[in-house]
């Protein structure tokens, strides 16, 4: 079993719609965690950056992090078509370790 | 400033050739992380750097793969004796310390990556 586990889906909603993407994780050490956003043939874009348990909003993302759960969420407001990428999750025990991903959900956003 | 850059962007080789794949970090990042993306496995972590010291090198899949890095600077991932297995893309990341009150973080931010294929 995977230490990350992410639904890959693929997943497509009307251009405006909220969208919510989600990742459990088996190890309670993680501290760290973070959503990056990839469009097709490129490096991933780090959205969203967040220590421990709550939330963090910045423009039309907001991350949601509950350890208890051990459970993430990072949901998009007002969604647009250059939205459309592979959103993945990731999550580290330590500030400068490395990175432990999931497998990255696709979302397709169409007008 | 400039990103993170990589090179080749692409590179095809022959099984059992040897292949250097090259980071340029973003200035004054002083980590630098290789990962490997590939469709089966996702994402995964290969070797991390701080300064020219490689703490965690738990990643590498075998002695085939090495990396270094020089001046704390650009870092070079060696694959030797290419095997198909090997195919996917490679990926670099760099960071710097921040500090948020008490408590640092190192963001890390990704280059283009290198897209190997071995024939």
């Amino acid at each position: 079993q995977k230490e990350v586990e992410q639904d890959p889906g693929p997943l497509s909603v009307p251009e405006g719609a909220i969208v919510s993407l989600n990742c459990t994780y088996s190890n309670s050490a993680f501290q760290y965690f973070m959503w990056y956003r990839q469009y097709s043939r490129k490096g991933p874009e780090l959205l969203m950056y967040t220590y421990s348990s709550g939330n963090k909003e910045d423009g039309r993302f907001t991350a949601q992090v509950d350890k208890s759960s051990k459970y993430i969420s990072l949901f998009i407001r007002d969604s647009q078509p250059s939205d459309s990428a592979t959103y993945l999750c990731a999550m580290s025990r330590t500030s400068y370790g490395k990175l432990t991903f999931g497998q990255g959900t696709i979302l397709t956003v169409h007008p | 400033g400039a990103g993170v850059s990589q090179s080749p962007s692409n590179k095809v080789t022959e099984k059992g050739k040897d292949v250097e794949l090259r980071c340029d970090p973003i200035s004054g990042h002083t980590a630098l992380y290789w990962y490997r993306q590939s469709l089966g496995q996702g994402l995964e972590f290969l070797i991390y750097f701080q300064g020219n010291s490689a703490p965690d090198k738990s990643g590498l899949p075998s002695d085939r793969f090495s990396a270094e890095r020089t001046g704390g600077s650009v870092s070079t991932l060696t694959i030797q004796r290419t095997q198909q297995e090997d195919s996917a893309v490679y990926l670099c990341a760099s960071s710097f310390k921040t500090s948020i009150g008490a408590r640092s973080s190192y963001e890390q931010y990704f280059g283009p990556g290198t897209r190997l294929t071995v024939t």
